[in-house]
This record gives C-alpha cells, sequence and structure tokens, in this order.
C-alpha cells in the first residue's frame, strides 16, 4: 500500500518570494507521483507528474518536483508565487504495477500568497 | 461527454436515510475512483474500478458505504443509514487506464446530513 505524508498543513508566502512544499511517500513498490491543485471553489486539476525519466519535471504556472527516491520525496516548488497561486495544493502517488493502484492522496497543503 | 460529471451537486439528506451518488466518467476511461473531501482531511480514498477487475475497497470507511460500476461505465456511491459525520465533498475522478497517467476530477458532490 501507498501512503503520502505532506509536511505542512498551511503555507504562507510573500508575493514574488520562492516556495517549497513538502510531501514524502511511502510505498513497498515503484511509484508514480503527482501534485493536483484545487483554487479556491475550483475543481482538481493535474500541476505535474513524475512516471519515469528525469527526476526534475516541470508542470504548469512555473511549477517544478524533484523526485528523489533515497530521501522518498517530491518536493514542489517555484522561484517566485503570484497572488494566483493562492490554493490548496496536493501530493499524490499511485503504485506501479499492470492493474494499477489506487491514487492516494495527501491532506493537502494550503499556499497563501500575500502581497 | 467533456468531462468527468456528478450528480446531484448539492444533497441535503436528513439522518439515517440512505442517498445516492452518481457518477459519469469520461467516455473510454477504464479507471474510476471515488474521495470523500473534508475540511483538513484532504482526499480520502474510498474506492477504486479498474476495467474488469475486481474494485480495490480498500478505502471504503464503514459497511454502510458501497459503490457498483455499471458495463464499465457509470458509477453510483450508495451511503446506507447516513450520520454526520458522512457530511462531504464526494468527488469522482476518471482516467484511461490503470497506469494513472491523469486522474481528471468531477466537481463533485456535496452531502449534507442533518
Amino acid at each position: 500500500a501507498q501512503s503520502v505524508t505532506q509536511l505542512d498543513s498551511q503555507v504562507p508566502v510573500f508575493e514574488e518570494a520562492p516556495v517549497e512544499l513538502r510531501c514524502n511517500y511511502s510505498s513497498s513498490v515503484s511509484v508514480y507521483l503527482f501534485w493536483y491543485v484545487q483554487y479556491p471553489n475550483q475543481g482538481l486539476q493535474l500541476l505535474l507528474k513524475y512516471l519515469s525519466g528525469s527526476t526534475l519535471v516541470k508542470g504548469i504556472n512555473g511549477f517544478e518536483a524533484e523526485f528523489n527516491k533515497s530521501q522518498t520525496s517530491f518536493h514542489l516548488r517555484k522561484p517566485s508565487v503570484h497572488i494566483s497561486d493562492t490554493a490548496e495544493y496536493f501530493c499524490a502517488v499511485s503504485g506501479f504495477n499492470q492493474a494499477g493502484t489506487a491514487l492516494i492522496f495527501g491532506k493537502g497543503t494550503t499556499l497563501s500568497v500575500s502581497s | 461527454g467533456a468531462g468527468v460529471s456528478q450528480s446531484p451537486s448539492n444533497k441535503v439528506t436528513e439522518k439515517g436515510k440512505d442517498v445516492e451518488l452518481r457518477c459519469d466518467p469520461i467516455s473510454g476511461h477504464t479507471a474510476l475512483y471515488w474521495y470523500r473531501q473534508s475540511l483538513g482531511q484532504g482526499l480520502e480514498f474510498l474506492i477504486y474500478f479498474q476495467g474488469n477487475s475486481a474494485p480495490d475497497k480498500s478505502g471504503l470507511p464503514s459497511d454502510r458505504f458501497s459503490a457498483e460500476r455499471t458495463g464499465g461505465s457509470v458509477s453510483t456511491l450508495t451511503i446506507q443509514r447516513t450520520q454526520q459525520e458522512d457530511s462531504a465533498v464526494y468527488l469522482c475522478a476518471s482516467s484511461s487506464g490503470p497506469l494513472n497517467t491523469e486522474a481528471f476530477f468531477g466537481q463533485g458532490t456535496r452531502l449534507t446530513v442533518v
């Protein structure tokens, strides 16, 4: 079974500052990793994903994340945030096997960007 | 359809009543997921359907919860004898296959048990 821990429930940051949202996972099999974003009063949408290959993945809106297998982490970063990045961010993991496994989410991190 | 459709969008029910929540996944998507979203709890996995395989029911919180997926398409989540702690937003998602390349989410059903 897989599990996800998002280490920070809330991250307040000023506009144009860098941000890192932390995510650690646990799994007995190889994994796929995802970050989803939920803007206020909207549905969830995919921000970026790691399936294989380069451990640094880039997503929409200038976000990127790095897969670190030894530390079982998949932290999300952005060098300069905007007010519009205020949202809830969810890290998710899926185990890799032929039948597929459920997509398991963390509890989310609320990013609040202020001016 | 163009996206994942859930109905109803809002449901208010009395404690002890049964409710059914419906999900229409994206056409052709073989994987379907149900989640429950409560404040501060993130997305709690409930159940996962993949093609003709037996569903992964490991996330269902009690035997009052059940789900079906008919014909590999539409899914219904049923909650029997609802309790106030069942109040939450129930989200459905679908993806094109078992490798979970991207799950597309519906807008959810907000369930309020009074």
